[in-house]
């Protein structure tokens, strides 16, 4: 069965950065966008970007531009999110979360990871 | 970027009741619309896409409708299960966007 299993919980401090993995497992990694979602607490959706595992090509929305870098090891099916300049509103929860249809980015998503938790706090 | 805004923020609903969530885009696009259930603590789950589309797995007791800048979720007969927060999200503009959210609780 397909699984998104997420690294664990982060805390940080202002500035640092923090780089995320999602291992993927139960479908071929490079047929399928991966996205990043985050959810700050008490708080809806916010869509970060997509990464295609087969080119390594990425998508980032313009809010995250310039701090933000996803990339992917095919060899173990893993996909990574990178922030840097991290600041007290970054605190959240990170959703991985995989594209419905293969090879192609306009589709909602289907299978999501279990979400890693960032705190940056000094 | 496409802005969703959902109505209400919080239904009340009676277990066995029909539940109508909507959900208005600041601009038209086709059917590239889901909809997703979120429980406290886990991620979210994919309910509809394209509409009208139920995902794998889901009950007929949801269904999508709408076009153009509006659209809605239904739950026919809400079960204890389906109390929960919904999202509508769009992704035929980029960046994807999510609605606010719609707090589903027992009457």
């Amino acid at each position: 069965q397909v699984q998104l299993v997420q690294s664990g919980a982060e805390v940080k401090k202002p500035g640092a950065s923090v780089k995320v993995s999602c291992k993927t497992s139960g479908y071929t990694f490079t047929d399928y966008y991966l996205h990043w979602v985050r959810q700050a607490p008490g708080q809806g959706l916010e869509w970060m970007g997509w990464i295609s595992p087969n080119s390594g090509d990425t998508n980032y929305a313009q809010k995250f531009q310039g701090r933000v870098t996803m990339t992917r090891d095919t060899s173990i099916s893993t996909a990574h999110l990178e922030l840097s300049g991290l600041r007290s509103d970054d605190s959240a929860l990170y959703f991985c979360a995989k594209e419905r249809s293969r090879y192609n980015i306009w589709d909602a998503l289907d299978y999501w990871g279990q979400g890693t938790m960032l705190t940056v706090s000094s | 970027e496409v802005v969703m805004t959902q109505s209400p923020a919080t239904l009340a609903v009676s277990p066995g009741e029909r539940a109508t969530l909507s959900c208005r885009a600041s601009q038209r696009f086709s059917s590239k619309l889901a909809w997703y259930q979120q429980k406290p603590g886990q991620a979210p789950r994919l309910l509809i896409y394209g509409v009208s589309t139920r995902a794998t797995g889901i009950p007929a007791r949801f269904s999508g409708s709408g076009s153009g800048t509006e659209f809605t979720l239904t739950i026919s007969s809400l079960q204890s299960e389906d109390f929960a927060v919904y999202y509508c999200q769009q992704y035929e503009n980029w960046p994807y966007t999510f609605g606010q959210g719609t707090k589903v609780e027992i009457k």
